[in-house]
């Protein structure tokens, strides 16, 4: 089984703090790792993408991986109401799975408010 | 780049009929696309994997008669839902998976939101 953890939230941050999402995974041998953004009534939109260990910045998106430890963790810097959504996490998992498919977490709700 | 789009967005039927709807992907070639279902307030569940000229691959639990899907092209999937009822009523989405990269990224559509009657 290939579970994708994360806490359902809701996460509450004011605007311009850090709002950090963490999520953690049961297959050691996951390969990729991304973090998805999805509005109300909308579809998930690829915000990031990670696939070695340690920290990838882009923008006031950071994301990092700790593949030891088998967790995966969002931050957003200055926090903005437009970044209210939900986040996804998504990892590939190792060998044995359909090509490219990814396994889901159920997702963290983030309001940022004003 | 990497540009899905998915047609219709929005569909209301009567209980017993079929609804088509189509996944492109616009800048790129896309060999495997995946259909998604999401209930409100719950997450994405994998429906089927779509792979271009050959059979779709079902997640456990879902019918492969009712949810027909055909990929007949490297740019179009379609998803029909045949004799639809009320509890089909969902969102859809369709995503791409860009490869031809090592890591395989995965672009989403903008959803089909089904409504029936």
């Amino acid at each position: 089984q290939k579970e994708v953890e994360q806490n359902s939230g809701p996460l509450s941050v004011p605007e311009g703090a850090i709002a950090s999402l963490n999520c953690t995974y049961s297959d050691r041998g996951s390969q990729s790792f991304f973090w998805y953004r999805q509005y109300s009534g909308k579809s998930p939109e690829l915000i990031m993408s990670i696939y070695s260990n340690g920290d990838k910045e882009d923008g006031r998106f950071t994301a990092q991986l700790n593949k030891a430890s088998q967790y995966v963790s969002l931050l957003i810097r200055d926090s903005q109401p437009s970044d209210s959504a939900t986040y996804l996490c998504a990892v590939k998992p190792g060998r044995g799975s359909t090509l490219g498919r990814l396994y889901f977490g159920r997702g963290t709700q983030l309001t940022v408010w004003p | 780049g990497a540009v899905v789009s998915q047609h219709p967005s929005r569909v209301i039927c009567k209980s017993g009929t079929s609804v088509k709807i189509e996944c492109r992907s616009l800048d790129f070639q896309a060999t495997t696309m995946f259909w998604y279902r999401q209930f409100p307030k719950q997450s994405l569940m994998l429906m089927a994997t779509s792979n271009e000229g050959s059979k779709a691959t079902y997640e456990q639990g879902v019918e492969k008669d009712k949810f027909l899907i055909n990929h007949a092209s490297l740019t179009l999937s379609t998803l029909t839902v045949t004799s639809a009822h009320p509890e089909d009523s969902s969102f859809y989405i369709c995503s791409a998976l860009l490869a031809g990269r090592s890591y395989n990224e995965q672009f989403f559509g903008p959803g089909t939101r089904l409504t029936v009657l």
